[in-house]
């Protein structure tokens, strides 16, 4: 079946704009993960969603930063007044949630990536 | 606290050798560990997943990595490297004990190059 898939794959925005990443997990995928991939650097945990509610929200930098996944499925990734640092590519993937009741983590299936560009 | 320590930031092999790149994780008790390749421009893809079974684990095209919990190691390995294994390896780990944690933990990564 298809994979996680992100929309846009490139996202070029000017400073205090607005913008929305799209994560469209795999069917069936019950936990869904936000991270942050700066050059050089693995992935930085932002949010994590298990069904319509935010789980995790830690790794959020600040009140800028906002994610819904209103039925469970798609989630949206929303940024205010995008500053020049938050320029990365911005990573989902899913997992299908249930683990064996905490015995082990689920794989995570990663989709490609959302370049963003803050000019 | 997790954390995960790639030894190598930079690793170059020649075509048809082997491969060896280390990690080493702290963990609170039982880790799950992952390793984690992400070639130039694509997405990040599971290589090989380690979950308190075998401590040898093979995972995809070819490689396999071996839980040393007295070392509290990860390494990755592989016999002989071919050119399109060029790219990035993230070692990976997360206490499954955490409650509603499942936050992975990420080493910085080791860029593999692979010369002809």
């Amino acid at each position: 079946g298809a994979g996680v898939s992100q929309t846009p794959s490139n996202k070029v925005t000017e400073k205090g704009k607005y913008v929305e990443l799209r994560c469209d997990p795999i069917s069936g995928h019950t936990a869904l993960y936000w991270y942050r991939q700066s050059l050089g650097q693995g992935p930085e945990f932002l949010i994590y969603f298990q069904g319509t509610g935010a789980a995790d929200d830690s790794g959020l930098p600040n009140d800028r930063f906002f994610a819904v996944r209103p039925e469970g499925s798609v989630s949206t990734l929303k940024i205010q007044r995008t500053e020049r640092g938050d320029s990365a590519v911005y990573l989902c993937a899913s997992s299908p949630g249930a683990g064996l009741a905490g015995l082990e983590t689920d794989t995570q299936y990663f989709g490609p990536g959302t370049r963003l560009t803050v000019l | 606290a997790q954390s995960v320590t790639q030894l190598d930031s930079h690793v170059s092999v020649s075509e048809g050798t082997p491969v060896l790149l280390r990690c080493n994780y702290s963990s609170s008790y039982s880790p799950s560990l992952f390793w984690y390749v992400q070639h130039p421009n694509k997405g990040l893809q599971l290589l090989l997943k380690y979950t308190s079974a075998a401590t040898l684990v093979k995972g995809i095209n070819g490689f396999e990595a071996e839980f040393k919990k007295s070392e509290t190691s990860f390494h990755l390995t592989k016999p002989s490297a071919h050119m399109s294994d060029a790219a990035e390896y993230f070692c990976v780990v997360s206490d499954p004990w955490a409650g509603n944690n499942r936050k992975l933990i990420w080493g910085l990564g080791t860029s593999l190059a692979v010369n002809p």
